[in-house]
């Protein structure tokens, strides 16, 4: 049971740049989201996905969009990347309402 | 929508010492409220949440209480240890909803 993983760790992009983040889970669990960390900022969501199938918006989602492959995987796509996007991004998934969210371990994202 | 407050944002205390970190939220609908941990360069991770029929909950060192009617709750670590350094976050979620809110985090250090 490897829980939540997202790939890669680490990436360096130059502006303009596109890349794909990928996040998987095998929990079973419904709900995915992605969010961004930035110092200061606490935790900022960018895309959640309620189930398999269905993707909205969160509070930053600009410059980002997503993809539910399958209940597993939730891909988070930087289109034309910028400076702005460099952060620390984190996949998480939960089962549902007021249920725990694991998150990943993380890829730290910088665009020069 | 739901607005989180966190303070402070930095607290520095003496090993044994115990450490409080409040948060306030906006949404009276909001009935979960979980609180990570998040050590330097990892991922956060839940380590104790309490739901709005309930007013205060312990796990060992950890405790967290809540007060509906003034729409804050805390967690309270005792005896606190060198380990315990860490970025803590603060969360809400509305009933019905599967989505938290964030605090900014606070920054806990513990001087040996």
């Amino acid at each position: 049971n490897a829980g939540v993983t997202q790939t890669p760790k680490f990436q360096v992009l130059k502006t303009g740049q596109s890349m794909t983040l990928q996040c998987a889970q095998d929990m079973n669990h419904n709900s995915m989201y992605w969010y961004r960390q930035d110092p200061g900022m606490g935790l900022r969501l960018i895309y959640y996905s309620a189930s398999e199938g269905t993707t909205d918006k969160g509070e930053v989602p600009n410059g980002y969009n997503v993809s539910r492959l399958n209940k597993r995987e939730f891909s988070l796509r930087l289109e034309s990347a910028a400076p702005s996007q460099t952060s620390v991004y984190f996949c998480a998934s939960s089962a549902g309402q007021s249920i725990w969210e694991y998150f990943g371990p993380g890829t730290r994202l910088t665009v020069t | 929508g739901e607005n989180v407050e966190q303070h402070p944002s930095t607290l520095s205390v003496q090993e044994g010492d115990s450490a409080v970190i409040k948060c306030t939220y906006s949404d009276s609908a909001s009935n979960y409220f979980p609180w990570y941990k998040q050590e330097l360069g990892k991922r956060p991770q839940l380590i104790i949440d309490i739901r709005s029929n309930v007013g205060e909950k312990k796990d060992q060192r950890i405790a967290v209480t809540l007060n509906k009617t003034a729409k804050h709750f805390s967690l309270h670590i005792t005896e606190t240890q060198p380990e315990d350094s860490a970025v803590y976050f603060c969360a809400a979620i509305p009933g019905g909803s599967y989505i938290p809110t964030f605090g900014r985090g606070t920054s806990l250090i513990v001087h040996p």
